[in-house]
């Protein structure tokens, strides 16, 4: 069974400062998505990542993925109060009808 | 640009009453899904369906729900007896075909079983 673990789950942030948030799953896939959401609201596409070595980026936000340490990572760069969400990855079962498998997420609190 | 819609956006329930909660596809989509969400919790997969019939179901998934396209455009998910634990957000999604890779989500139906 796909495990998908993301820390911290939760990330309390000065404005202005660096932070990363941290995937890892646990069998091999070469898809790989972060999404966020606001309160009350759905998941908002971010990144797809579809190979080993990629990376994008939008913003603030910079994503990547290793899929050999089956790790990626999401980047934030200068917090701003805008990015206050829940972050999360979520790996897709090629396998098993392309459903997707989400980490726990990640809240973060961007405070001035 | 095109988006997936649900109804109702929150519908409240008694426990064991049935619900319907309909999702209307993006136009040519082929895949779709019901992922559900406990509040404060992470999003788990329900159920896939694909070409009229479910090609995978998680466990949660249990004879209590069924899923539908019974107009070849409504997607539909029904939860036959309520529980209180069925309390959650209910998100559709669909994607286009095999090949193509993202899922495009809807905003969601939170249901409440009182």
């Amino acid at each position: 069974e796909l495990k998908v673990e993301q820390n911290p789950l939760f990330l309390s942030m000065q404005e202005g400062k660096n932070y990363t948030i941290y995937c890892n799953y646990s069998t091999t896939s070469d898809r790989l998505y972060w999404y966020r959401q606001d309160p009350g609201k759905s998941l908002e596409s971010l990144f797809v990542l579809l190979s080993n070595g990629a990376v994008k980026q939008e913003g603030r936000l910079m994503a990547s993925l290793d899929t050999k340490a089956r790790l990626s990572t999401l980047h934030i760069t200068a917090a701003v109060h805008d990015l206050s969400a829940t972050y999360f990855c979520a790996v897709d079962e090629l396998a098993a009808g392309n459903k997707l498998t989400f980490g726990g997420g990640t809240r973060v609190l961007v405070k001035p | 640009e095109p988006e997936v819609t649900q109804t109702p956006s929150h519908q409240v329930t008694q426990m064991g009453q049935e619900v319907i909660l309909r999702c209307v596809p993006i136009s040519n989509h082929l895949y779709f899904y019901w992922y559900r969400q406990i509040l404060g919790q992470k999003v788990e997969f329900l159920v896939s369906f694909y070409n009229n019939e479910i090609s995978e179901k998680s466990e949660i998934f249990d004879d209590q729900f069924s899923v539908e396209r019974p107009d070849g455009s409504n997607f539909t998910l029904k939860i036959r007896s309520t529980k209180l634990e069925d309390s959650a957000m209910y998100f559709c999604a669909t994607k286009w075909d095999g090949s193509s890779y993202e899922q495009y989500f809807g905003p969601g139906t939170r249901l409440t079983v009182t």
